[in-house]
């Protein structure tokens, strides 16, 4: 069945430190979203790619999604305790609304 | 509301029970969605309701899960004979679908912890 493969697992970073996720799809992507979810809450929205090889920028954040919209990845310019939480990809196929999550990768800043 | 809320926050139940999730979504919101997620994994798509009707219920993972959305608003999630394997958080969302790819953003409730024993 379609997958969707999130590396890494966990991430513990010093604060001003890089940090990137990585989202590989078994099969080719209509759409990409990202959402974050802090410790004890709920999955929040924050982008959606859907052009091939479509780069999107918010703030220090940076998505990517790949030329053969298999891949997509989330990047992270100077973290901040800001950033702690779990990410996730979540990406949909065709014309359906059916969205397949990754596992998430979670992000630890040490200050 | 604001958002979507969802209640109970969380259900402690007896294996065998039927338990009840409601869902009330944002105003306006065609799409609704259930999804539950268990420590340290990605949400598990239930189910998605366009409307009233279950548009896609592929994921239920067997006849004991059941969902209505009777008004095309507040939906109920419903697990009869519960066991102890059902114990997850179970996520709502809505979202107002456009003409375009996917399925929008989507806007979680804080979930129903539920607890079977």
């Amino acid at each position: 069945g379609q997958q969707v493969m999130q590396i890494p697992q966990y991430q513990h970073v010093q604060e001003g430190e890089d940090f990137t996720t990585y989202c590989n799809s078994s099969t080719t992507l209509s759409n990409i979203q990202w959402y974050k979810q802090r410790p004890g809450g709920h999955p929040v929205f924050l982008i959606q790619l859907v052009k091939s090889g479509e780069v999107k920028k918010q703030k220090r954040l940076t998505f990517q999604f790949g030329e053969a919209k298999k891949n997509s990845s989330l990047h992270i310019t100077a973290t901040q305790t800001t950033d702690v939480g779990t990410y996730f990809c979540a990406g949909g196929t065709g014309n359906n609304r059916k969205l397949i999550w990754g596992l998430g990768t979670s992000l630890a800043v040490n200050p | 509301g604001a958002g979507v809320s969802q209640t109970p926050s969380n259900k402690v139940t007896e294996k065998g029970k039927y338990v009840e999730l409601r869902c009330d979504p944002i105003s306006g919101h065609t799409a609704l969605y259930w999804y539950r997620q268990s420590l340290g994994q990605g949400p598990e798509f239930l189910i998605y309701f366009q409307g009233t009707g279950a548009a896609d219920d592929s994921g239920l993972p067997n006849d004991r899960f059941f969902a209505v959305r009777p008004e095309g608003s507040v939906s109920t999630l419903k697990i009869q004979r519960t066991e102890r394997g059902d114990s997850a958080v179970y996520l709502c969302a809505s979202s107002l679908l456009t003409d375009g790819v996917g399925t929008g953003e989507l806007f979680f409730g804080e979930g129903s912890r539920l607890t079977v024993l």
